[in-house]
């Protein structure tokens, strides 16, 4: 138990599906983050939260669409995703985006293959 | 993000070995992370740094900020079976981490 839950481990879904990934922190902690992992490529930063209020969009397409109600939850909604976003999308929490020290666990992952 | 160069890409290991992989970047950090991932998993932390010339230890590994503030290092003593895995180092300034490719270590046959 790494304290990150997200669900589905799992999904597989059609170009013009719709549906949402979730992230639930049990860690006290104040931002969140998702991350999109490739094979054999860096993870790639894609949403920063910090108490409910989003801080960082780095360039993710319009059909990524983040969501988070509260400071434990974090989702993401999928909308006519491409086959070249299949990946693993990652999601982190850490204590306090803004401290030197902001050390960020992450969650299993949700491995997402777009058909 | 900064990219990361993190080497060697792979390795393979036998049990009882020594085993080394280090990370270097064109630009300074203030904090630089050592992260193991297995399959099907998140990354989990292994050592965190803070601190140029810091040498930090958690049971068998050992890992380095570098004096230049670009570069760390991670070792493993006596490695056995369950060290597989991918190793990925992040460095850091602010809430943004960059992360490397990562050091994928297996099993010699």
């Amino acid at each position: 138990e790494t304290g990150v839950t997200q669900t589905p481990r799992h999904l597989v879904m059609g170009m013009t599906n719709k549906k949402s990934l979730k992230c639930e922190q049990h860690l006290g902690h104040n931002a969140m983050y998702w991350y999109k992992q490739s094979a054999k490529k860096p993870l790639e930063l894609m949403f920063v939260y910090s108490l409910e209020e989003r801080v960082e969009n780095n360039s993710v397409p319009s059909r990524f669409s983040p969501e988070c109600p509260n400071s434990s939850h974090l989702f993401l909604h999928l909308h006519t995703l491409q086959p070249e976003d299949s990946a693993l999308y990652l999601c982190a929490s850490s204590q306090d985006f803004r401290t030197a020290k902001n050390i960020q666990y992450f969650g299993a992952g949700t491995r997402l293959s777009v058909l | 993000g900064q990219q990361l160069n993190q080497s060697p890409q792979s390795m393979f290991i036998q049990e009882g070995e020594d085993v080394s992989m280090n990370c270097t970047s064109s630009s300074i950090f203030n904090t630089w992370l050592w992260y193991k991932q297995d399959p099907g998993e998140g990354p989990v932390l292994l050592i965190a740094l803070y601190k140029a010339g810091e040498l930090t230890s958690n049971g068998r590994l050992t890992a380095q900020f570098g004096i230049t503030r670009k570069d760390s290092f991670l070792n493993i003593s006596a490695s056995i079976p369950s060290d597989v895995g991918i190793y990925f180092c992040a460095g850091s300034n602010d809430y943004k981490l960059s992360f490397g490719a990562g050091t994928t270590v297996t099993v010699r046959a």
